[in-house]
């Protein structure tokens, strides 16, 4: 079993739809979750981050996290065009010393399509 | 501008045949990393640097190696490349605090890797 399961999608939405993107993972010492965009050609890059439980609204995006059901979300409300691309979760357990210095942790990944 | 420098973006070589991908960053991050991108499996790290002189293996490491001989620069070797080594591989960066690497880390575009 991975650590990590991202919904493989892909997902096509028309312009204005609100997109639901989500993971679950099976390590209890994951602290940290991120929600990376990756563009055609282009490294990821970090969108969201947030720490244990709760809500963070950033704009269109809003990540949620619940870690007693080992479960996280990433929304995106009025979706655009230019949204299009692969979104990745990723999760860190932050162990100082050992073997995870920070090492992140993706899910497989879930191409989003807009459509105008 | 801050960046994660990969070269070369694309090669194709054959079994066997030596090759070094180049990361370098202007950021003076500590931590470095590199991940290797594969469809359905997300990005796995295949090593990681804490600072000069210091490297570990992550998730996959077998048939790679690093060197970490200047803070900048984070070289990925493949002495002897197999084609289950054709991938897009991503160097990474980022500040570190306590052996612990922060978020956000910083990706390159990436260098897709044809191996034959």
């Amino acid at each position: 079993q991975k650590e990590v399961e991202q919904d493989p999608g892909p997902l096509s939405v028309p312009e204005g739809a609100i997109v639901s993107l989500n993971c679950t993972y099976s390590n209890s010492a994951f602290q940290y979750f991120m929600w990376y965009r990756q563009y055609s050609r282009k490294g990821p890059e970090l969108l969201m981050y947030t720490y244990s439980s709760g809500n963070k609204e950033d704009g269109r995006f809003t990540a949620q996290v619940d870690k007693s059901s080992k479960y996280i979300s990433l929304f995106i409300r009025d979706s655009q065009p230019s949204d299009s691309a692969t979104y990745l979760c990723a999760m860190s357990s932050a162990i100082a010393g050992g073997t995870s210095y920070g090492k992140l942790t993706f899910g497989q990944g879930t191409i989003l399509t807009v459509h105008p | 501008e801050a960046q994660v420098t990969q070269n070369p973006r694309y090669l194709i070589t054959v079994t066997g045949k030596k090759l070094t991908v180049t990361c370098s960053q202007n950021m003076n991050h500590e931590y470095m990393s590199w991940y290797r991108q594969d469809p359905g499996l997300g990005l796995r790290q295949i090593y990681y640097s804490m600072n000069v002189e210091v490297t570990d293996k992550g998730d996959v490491p077998e048939g790679y190696k690093v060197s970490r001989k200047e803070k900048r620069n984070f070289p990925l070797i493949l002495e002897s490349p197999s084609p289950n080594q054709t991938s897009l591989y991503f160097c990474a960066s980022s500040t570190s605090h306590r052996g612990v690497s922060n978020q956000p880390q910083h990706f390159g575009d990436g260098t897709r890797l044809s191996i034959l």
